[in-house]
């Protein structure tokens, strides 16, 4: 089946540490996209990636890094110096004309 | 820079009756236009688009929009509403062109009331 897939659900984080949450597509889209989605917001970008090794900062990129070492797989790691972190995380993959979303990471911090 | 403003935050309906979610958006060069559903804890699903060509576009669930060049307007319709249909609605713009950098409103939290 084709599609995106991100892992974990949901996942929570003490202050202080950095986690890891996994964006894994098979669409063979060379684009993918990280979102962050909060109450009333919208969803505003974080990074995005056109090209394998190769990334650019989107809005809110402060306190969150990617990585895109396979054209598969587009982790992104929330640092501690995000400072609110507490988010609905959405990673999608696309073409020219259409975006594909992922189900989502609800990322909590204790 | 794109901007995409939906007008209203949350919009409440009775079952069956006709709905329109607006959506405005601001943008220096030509865009593609997006519709997208998202249900409790999920992802979001594409309701429709609008490329080019005929300005009246038709999507799933029986949602249509209208593209309106001269007012930068496209706005959601459907002519009667099922209690399936209580989600969250985003509109969204992309360039033409370049990556599929899409800017989002910030949704419309549509109510189906029995």
């Amino acid at each position: 089946d084709g599609g995106i897939t991100q892992s974990p659900k949901y996942l929570f984080r003490k202050e202080g540490q950095n986690v890891t949450l996994s964006c894994e597509q098979n669409l063979n889209h060379d684009a993918m996209y990280w979102y962050r989605q909060d109450p009333g917001q919208g969803l505003r970008l974080i990074y995005y990636s056109q090209i394998v090794n190769d990334f650019q900062k989107g809005d809110i990129a402060e306190g969150y890094s990617v990585s895109r070492e396979k054209k598969e797989s587009f982790p992104l790691t929330v640092t501690s110096a995000q400072k609110n972190p507490t988010a609905f995380y959405l990673c999608a993959s696309g073409g020219n004309t259409e975006a594909f979303f992922g189900q989502g990471t609800r990322l909590t911090v204790v | 820079a794109q901007s995409v403003t939906q007008l209203d935050s949350q919009v409440p309906v009775f079952e069956e009756a006709p709905v329109e979610l607006r959506c405005n958006y601001s943008s220096s060069v030509s865009v593609y236009l997006f519709w997208y559903v998202q249900y409790p804890n999920q992802g979001l699903q594409l309701l429709l688009k609008y490329l080019s060509g005929s300005t009246l576009v038709k999507g799933i669930n029986g949602f249509e929009a209208e593209f309106n060049k001269s007012q930068t307007s496209f706005h959601l319709r459907k002519p009667s509403v099922h209690i399936s249909d209580t989600a969250e609605y985003f509109c969204a713009v992309s360039p033409l062109g370049g990556a599929q950098k899409l800017v989002f409103g910030q949704g419309t939290r549509l109510t189906i009331n029995p």
